[in-house]
């Protein structure tokens, strides 16, 4: 399973864009990227997942260059309730262990 | 369509006790993954199963742990012994069926052996 870099902690306010890069550089051809999101006291939330390209849904999107080597979750207009721990990861999910590191903690402020 | 449920949610055990972890994946799921996390650290993974087979306990302690997926009923995450750096939070995934394979997470059983 590649390696994954992102930010320990990233602050923004209430209405702003968030964007959340995460660096995968020995991503191999078989990999997807995939995004949790953690509260405290709770399990991780599905939020995203993408190969290449651009992904969208009603929560967020991911942009992955075509290299692929990196990608970035972007959260639109971020409120209160999006504080909280976001987890890249980087593997073949056919039913594969997840590797977690320590994740990105997003404070968002009004 | 619930989703994965995991009881109980808060256990209290004293040193060498048993703890009994219940995991019930998503309805149509075949799939389950047990992760246990430590406070201000990401989850481990402990252990894959699907239904009467272990598929991968990479991840899990050589000693006192075990666990089941049976035919019939939750997967069960066995602890004997417990010590106090047993303490943590563990978590239940699942997967498989129409959804492909997304891991969806439990809410956790929180663990705190006195």
């Amino acid at each position: 399973l590649a390696k994954t870099t992102q930010p320990i902690s990233m602050d923004s306010y209430e209405g702003q864009e968030v964007n959340i890069t995460c660096s995968h550089n020995n991503i191999a051809t078989n990999d997807y990227i995939t995004w949790y999101q953690q509260f405290p006291s709770q399990g991780p939330r599905f939020i995203i997942q993408g190969y290449k390209t651009k992904v969208t849904n009603e929560v967020a999107s991911l942009f992955i260059p075509a290299d692929r080597k990196s990608s970035t979750l972007s959260l639109p207009r971020v409120s209160l309730s999006d504080t909280a721990v976001y987890y890249c990861l980087v593997g073949d999910v056919a039913g594969t262990a997840l590797i977690f590191g320590k994740g990105t903690t997003l404070s968002v402020s009004s | 369509n619930a989703g994965v449920m995991q009881n109980p949610r808060h256990l209290v055990r004293r040193r060498g006790q048993e703890a009994r972890l219940r995991c019930s994946p998503m309805k149509g799921h075949s799939h389950v993954y047990w992760y246990r996390q430590l406070p201000e650290e990401g989850l481990k993974f402990m252990v894959y199963l699907q239904k009467e087979n272990i598929i991968d306990e990479s991840g899990m302690p050589k000693e006192r742990f075990s666990a089941e997926f049976p035919k019939e009923g939750p997967s069960i995450l066995r602890i004997q012994q417990v010590v106090r750096g047993d303490s943590a939070a563990y978590f239940c995934a699942s997967s498989g069926g129409g959804d492909g394979e997304t891991q969806y997470f439990g809410p956790g059983t929180r663990l705190l052996v006195l």
